[in-house]
């Protein structure tokens, strides 16, 4: 069957170190894959799209890595601030207009 | 960058009412616009795909007669709550994007309702 799986549903990391999220998927063959974040009572706000033939995407303090012999994305914040504690989702991004699909969030706390 | 309104952002109504929700892409064309519902501390589960011009696309378990989507333009889609239940009560929220797959899909605030 289809899955997508991030592996925690919550991470606690202090201040400074950085964070680590993992997502992972079977049988699935995304084109793109993409990460959010999302706030309580929000809507999911885009963080960064990886295509297929990208190893590696950096956006300021935000790192995407992704495997698709492992089937796996990993998500890294570095030098993490308490304004980081969000729930982060992950997102298959298959082909064609079809909607994403999310996997169900790892809720990062970043304490000071 | 490209925005996805949606309202209201809350609502409160009585049970056996319906409800309207909104969602308009500003500054781009979307013909095909998606709904999720998310419960607290649950993941988004799409319930629905909004075609403009044509019929909605459900997913299964999600019944069409009592969450009625309308994509009358290539700028907004509703969906109307019908009937509305206190199980019904939860978080909306929409998404669209410019073109298809490998763009970012821009999503809505989100609409609590609150059916009591």
């Amino acid at each position: 069957s289809q899955k997508i799986e991030q592996n925690s549903e919550a991470l606690n990391i202090q201040e400074g170190k950085t964070a680590t999220l993992t997502c992972n998927y079977t049988n699935y063959s995304p084109a793109y894959l993409q990460w959010y974040r999302q706030d309580p009572g929000r809507g999911p706000v885009f963080l960064l799209l990886i295509r297929e033939n990208e190893k590696e995407k950096r956006k300021e303090r935000l790192k995407v890595t992704f495997d698709t012999t492992l089937k796996q994305s990993l998500f890294h914040i570095t030098a993490s601030q308490p304004a980081d504690s969000a729930t982060y989702l992950c997102a298959l991004d298959l082909t064609g207009d079809t909607p994403l699909v999310f996997g169900k969030g790892t809720r990062l706390s970043v304490i000071a | 960058g490209a925005v996805v309104s949606q309202h209201p952002s809350r609502v409160i109504c009585k049970s056996g009412t319906s409800v309207k929700i909104e969602c308009r892409s500003l500054d781009f064309q979307a013909t095909t616009m998606f709904w999720y519902r998310q419960f607290p501390k649950q993941s988004l589960m799409l319930m629905a795909t909004s075609n403009e011009g044509s019929k909605a696309t459900y997913e299964q378990g999600v019944e069409k007669d009592k969450f009625l989507i309308n994509h009358a333009s290539l700028t907004l889609s509703t969906l109307t709550v019908t009937s509305a239940h206190p199980e019904d009560s939860s978080f909306y929220i929409c998404s669209a994007r410019p073109g298809v797959s490998g763009n970012t899909i821009y999503f809505g605030e989100g609409s609590w309702l609150t059916v009591v």
